[in-house]
C-alpha cells in the first residue's frame, strides 16, 4: 500500500518564475493538505482540500494557489516565485472528521529559488 | 486553536525512558492532544493522539495531566531512531488543519 507519495523530489526554480508540484495520496484518503517548512521551523499550513475544493487556507499570499482532481491527488502551484519561497513543501493526506485517522505525509519536495 | 509550549531540545541515553513535556494551559474541553515527529530528511509522522485519558500504542504512551493543561510523550525504550523533532499540537475541530509549532529536537546518544 503506496504512502503519500510526492514529485519532484528536488527542484530549482529562478526568481520570478512558476512551479508546479504534485502529491499523489495515500490510498482510502481524500483530504489533501500543504505544508511550507523552512529550514530549522516546523511544517506552516498553507491550505487543506477536500472534494476538489479549498476548505481551509493559512496565512499564505495568492501567489500560492493548489487544485484537486477527481482522484483526490493534488497539485500546489507557486507563481512569482521569491528568493524566500525555497523551503520543503509537505503534502499530508487525511480523512476528514475522523481523529483516528491521522495525517499522513510525503517525504516532501525540496524547492530552491535562486 | 490554543498554543503549546515544548522546550527546544532533549537529550536522552539509547534503552533510556525520555519524557517529553508539552504545557497547554489554554487548551479547551474539545482540544486533542496529538503528537507527531519528524526524522531527518522525512516528513512528519504521526505518533499519538488523546482526549483526557492516557494513551498507549507501540510507539509511545501519551500521559495527560488532570487538568489537562499539560501532557508528556513518553518513549519506554529509545533508540538511535527516535531522534528526531518532537510536535506538540493542539486541534478542537476534526477534519481541520494541524498547526505546528517548533517542536523538540530529541538527541539520542549510544
Amino acid at each position: 500500500d503506496a504512502g503519500v507519495t510526492q514529485s519532484p523530489t528536488h527542484l530549482i526554480k529562478t526568481r520570478g518564475q512558476q512551479v508546479t508540484l504534485r502529491c499523489s495520496p495515500k490510498s482510502g484518503h481524500d483530504t489533501v493538505s500543504w505544508y511550507q517548512q523552512a529550514l530549522g521551523q516546523g511544517p506552516q499550513f498553507i491550505f487543506q482540500y477536500y472534494e476538489e475544493e479549498e476548505r481551509q487556507r493559512g496565512n499564505f499570499p495568492d501567489r500560492f494557489s493548489g487544485h484537486q482532481f477527481p482522484n483526490y491527488s493534488s497539485e500546489l502551484n507557486v507563481n512569482a516565485l521569491l528568493l524566500g519561497d525555497s523551503a520543503l513543501y509537505l503534502c499530508a493526506s487525511s480523512r476528514p472528521g475522523k481523529f483516528n485517522s491521522p495525517l499522513h505525509f510525503g517525504n516532501g519536495t525540496r524547492l530552491t529559488v535562486t | 486553536d490554543a498554543k503549546t509550549t515544548q522546550p527546544n531540545s532533549m537529550e536522552s541515553n539509547e534503552e533510556e525512558p525520555v519524557h517529553l513535556p508539552c504545557n497547554h494551559s489554554t487548551i479547551s474541553g474539545t482540544d486533542y492532544i496529538h503528537w507527531y515527529r519528524q526524522l531527518p530528511s522525512q516528513g512528519p509522522e504521526y505518533v499519538i493522539h488523546g482526549l483526557t485519558s492516557n494513551v498507549n500504542n507501540r510507539m509511545a504512551s501519551l500521559a495527560i495531566a488532570e487538568d489537562r493543561k499539560s501532557s508528556t510523550l513518553i518513549l519506554h525504550r529509545a533508540t538511535l531512531r527516535d531522534a528526531a523533532v518532537y510536535y506538540c499540537i493542539l486541534n478542537s475541530q476534526a477534519g481541520t488543519a494541524l498547526i505546528f509549532g517548533k517542536g523538540t529536537t530529541l538527541s539520542v546518544s549510544s
